[in-house]
């Protein structure tokens, strides 16, 4: 069975540019979430889908953060205008069933300079 | 979201079992006991859950206590691959899974 496929692994961009990022859940899964993962600290729930239904977004900065779920199935991340602090590492993962593990993508590494 | 307690850090010789707690007092009757752990570099892997009968797969076991205010993730023969952050988690169904700083066990030759 594939797992949870993000791209890319690593990116770098100035302050204040834009930055995407892009998941594949495992197939099937219809619940996916996006995490922010500071260096040190444990991963943080920016946005939880069910399907392409949004269920919780309460901790996402929605002044510079979006993300979207297309036909409930892959999804994408974008930072825009991106900050110093949002350098951290963002994983995806999907699950599915709602009392079900979650399965993790690797990652994406975004250092702001 | 309920919170659990778990140690900052932990040790263990290779070989050996490791018993992880967990504290989870404030446990209500819908929250799911979720393990994951996270290897250097990699995104968190789920390692086992429960809701109040013990469980065993073939990761680890999990012990859950009869009053479910406290937990135990059981490694049965730690290996130097299974050094990571252990994260306990309590999920209500459908809810976000929401992790603390969990317990960086360390595995010695």
């Amino acid at each position: 069975e594939a797992g949870v496929a993000q791209s890319p692994r690593y990116k770098i961009i100035e302050k204040r540019q834009s930055v995407a990022f892009w998941c594949n859940p495992i197939s099937g899964h219809a619940t996916l979430y996006w995490y922010q993962q500071i260096l040190g600290q444990g991963p943080k729930l920016l946005i939880q889908f069910q399907n392409n239904g949004v269920v919780d977004d309460s901790q996402l900065p929605k002044d510079r953060f979006s993300a979207e779920r297309l036909k409930g199935v892959d999804s994408t991340l974008k930072i825009q205008p991106a900050k110093l602090e949002d350098s951290a590492v963002y994983l995806c993962a999907s699950s599915l069933e709602l009392i079900g593990g979650a399965f993790f993508g690797q990652g994406t590494r975004l250092t702001v300079v | 979201d309920a919170k659990t307690t778990q140690p900052n850090s932990m040790e263990s010789n290779e070989e050996e079992p490791v018993h992880l707690p967990c504290n989870h007092s404030t446990i209500s009757g819908t929250d799911y006991i979720h393990w994951y752990r996270q290897l250097p570099s990699q995104g968190p892997e789920y390692v086992i859950h429960g809701l109040t009968s013990n469980v065993n797969n073939r990761m680890a076991s999990l012990a859950i206590a009869e009053d479910r205010k406290s937990s135990t993730l059981i490694l049965h023969r730690a290996t130097l691959r299974d050094a990571a952050v252990y994260y306990c988690i309590l999920n209500e169904k459908g809810r976000q899974l929401t992790f603390g700083s969990g317990t960086q066990l360390t595995v010695l030759p």
